[in-house]
Parts: structure tokens; C-alpha cells; sequence
């Protein structure tokens, strides 16, 4: 099946600083990524869509000059929460979708931040 | 409003017995309908949707428009069965997903 990683799986960093999450699809092209936010004991909040070449759609409440999406290529979306504060501590995980095959959705592992 | 609701959050049941998980949407258009769990420790990954109609990990669910539901369905639960259970709703030409809350299975042995 089609694999997505993302990078790192876990980062601390201090408050004011910027961090980059990096999600890869590994054997397909992925004509959209989408970036989720998870809460603890809470479902998946849809934070932005990404099409390759265009800008993100970024879901209402969610700031896009924070939390920075770029999607240069099919195989790469990166996610970079700017100016980190404690409280954008979360679990960040990304999702791809082929050209292919288009309902369905395959999920990075997940990214674990911790802003101090 | 689309929607999707999953009534229970925490589902046990004994090793061996039948397991529902109910999920039920709002959705004024034709749903895709999918099931995604997620084992402890390890990533999201789709279990089943509906319009393969097929059964995976002896894991079933019909889509019912008259009652607008897509319970999940296995008739002898196993220990390995205990994890998150998503379910979700694609709607629009972006195949964005629409989550219901999640319920996570506990298998009792």
C-alpha cells in the first residue's frame, strides 16, 4: 500500500521559535496533502488542504500566517508553525491522496510537538 | 450541516462476542462513507469503505441511507481488534474527510 512519512516524529522546541514538519509520499505522487491537528482523547481537526503547485485552503479558525503550508512538489508538504507557543503543543499528522485513487486518504505517523 | 456522529466513545466487549460500532452521518448529498483505525502506537490507516463492500480483518459495514448509518460490524471480536475506530465522510471534489468523534474498542479476553 501507499506509505506517507513524515519528519521528525517528535520535536521540543522553545516558545518564539519556528519548527518545520516535513510529510513525504514514499511510492506515489500526491496531488493533495491534508494537515490534521489531534488532541488528546479527541478526533482529527482538519487544518488545511494542500494541491501541489497552489495555495493551501485553509479551514476556518485555523491562522495560515502561523501555521505555514507549502506544497511544492507531489511527493512533499511541508508544515511550519511559526513563532511556536505552548499551546499549538499537539499531534500534527499529515495525509496524502494519489492521483489514482482519489477517496482514499493514507496517514503519516504523526509528528508529537511539545513547545516549552 | 454535514456530520458525522459516533454515539459512543469507549466500546467493551469480551473476546469472542459480536461488536457494533455505530456511526451515523448528515450529509443531503450521495456520501462515501469509510472506516480508518488506528492500533496503539502506530498510524491511521483505512480499514474499510463502503464502496468496495468489502471485509477486512472479518470487519463489515453496509452503508443504510434510509437510516443514514454505516455501523461496523464483526461477529467474534478478537484481542487485536482493541484500538480507535474513525468514521468518516468525503463529500466534496477535494475528498476532504469529515471525522466522527471515534470510538475506542477494548477486547476483554
Amino acid at each position: 500500500g501507499a506509505v506517507v512519512s513524515q519528519h521528525p516524529s517528535r520535536v521540543i522546541c522553545k516558545s518564539g521559535t519556528s519548527v518545520k514538519i516535513e510529510c513525504r509520499s514514499l511510492d506515489f505522487q500526491a496531488t493533495t496533502m491534508f494537515w490534521y491537528r489531534q488532541f488528546p482523547k479527541q478526533s482529527l481537526m482538519l487544518m488545511a488542504t494542500s494541491n501541489e503547485g497552489s495555495k493551501a485552503t485553509y479551514e476556518q479558525g485555523v491562522e495560515k500566517d502561523k501555521f505555514l503550508i507549502n506544497h511544492a512538489s507531489l511527493t512533499l508538504s511541508t508544515l511550519t508553525v511559526t513563532s511556536a507557543h505552548p499551546e499549538d503543543s499537539s499531534f500534527y499528522i499529515c495525509s496524502a491522496r494519489g492521483s489514482d485513487n482519489q477517496e482514499t486518504q493514507y496517514f503519516g505517523p504523526g509528528t508529537r510537538l511539545l513547545v516549552l | 450541516a454535514q456530520r458525522v456522529t459516533q454515539p459512543e466513545k469507549l466500546l467493551s466487549v469480551f473476546k469472542g462476542a459480536p461488536v457494533e460500532l455505530k456511526c451515523n452521518y448528515s450529509y443531503s448529498g450521495s456520501p462515501e462513507l469509510f472506516w480508518y483505525v488506528q492500533y496503539s502506537r502506530q498510524r491511521l490507516q483505512l480499514l474499510l469503505r463502503h464502496i468496495s463492500r468489502e471485509s477486512i480483518k472479518g470487519f463489515t459495514a453496509d452503508l443504510n441511507k434510509g437510516e443514514t448509518s454505516f455501523h461496523l460490524k464483526k461477529p467474534f471480536a478478537q484481542e487485536e481488534d482493541s484500538a480507535m475506530y474513525y468514521c468518516a465522510l468525503s463529500t466534496d471534489s477535494n475528498y476532504q474527510l469529515i471525522w466522527g468523534a471515534g470510538t475506542k474498542l477494548i477486547i476483554k479476553p
